[in-house]
């Protein structure tokens, strides 16, 4: 167990809706980075949060757009969501303060869009 | 960013030591060497990392080659429980910013 919490665990939209996703970070931990994985591939990076502004995003477009509190919890929310969305999306956190920065992950939600 | 190159699937029997080659010849200085696994689309779960020695924790060993261009990770006593997929990833954990993932090696272990 990370301690790295996310909901929901599952969900279904249908195609130009809209989703929000919740993570939780492991505590002592200030930095929070989503990724996308689609079945059969590696994670995609899509962007990190570091005290509560983005520190650096992949190649998604501006529909995917994030927050991270004061808590150090973060949202991912996606607009006008796409077939192409659907994919288990995860998130980590780390501390951004030591030498070493590991990502630590949570069991992800699976999104699935008709 | 370097990229690493593994196998895409191996096979190991239970009991028996499980042996994870990872290429990353285009590895810099400042990159570490990161192992993480996935099974059944959970989360993945950090093992191990390292710069240049080789390091050992209760999960796994690894061993870096001297040039850094190599390394294996070794589970010593597989269990069914070990199946999964293992990915090896170079990364600059000084900036902190993306990992970058390839499809790793889907390792079966078998009773």
């Amino acid at each position: 167990e990370t301690g790295v919490t996310q909901s929901p665990t599952h969900l279904i939209k249908t195609r130009g809706q809209q989703v929000t996703l919740r993570c939780s970070s492991q505590s002592g931990h200030n930095t929070v980075s989503w990724y996308q994985q689609a079945l059969g591939q590696g994670p995609q990076f899509i962007f990190q949060y570091y005290r509560e502004e983005e520190n650096g995003r992949g190649n998604f477009p501006p529909r995917f757009s994030g927050l991270q509190f004061p808590n150090y919890s973060s949202e991912l929310n996606v607009n006008a969501l796409e077939l192409d969305d659907s994919a288990l999306y995860l998130c980590a956190s780390s501390f951004s303060g030591g030498t070493l920065k590991t990502q630590y992950f949570g069991p992800g939600t699976r999104l699935l869009v008709l | 960013d370097a990229k690493t190159t593994q196998p895409t699937s191996m096979d190991c029997a239970e009991g028996r030591a499980a042996n994870l080659p990872c290429n990353h010849s285009t590895i810099s200085g400042n990159e570490y060497v990161y192992w993480y696994r996935q099974i059944h689309s959970q989360g993945p779960q950090y093992i191990i990392h390292g710069l240049k020695n080789n390091e050992t924790n209760e999960m796994a060993s690894l061993i870096i080659t001297e040039d850094r261009k190599s390394s294996t990770l070794i589970l010593p006593h597989a269990t069914l429980r070990d199946t999964a997929v293992y990915y090896c990833i170079a990364f600059n954990a000084g900036n902190n910013r993306k990992l970058i993932w390839g499809l790793g090696t889907s390792l079966a272990v078998n009773p």
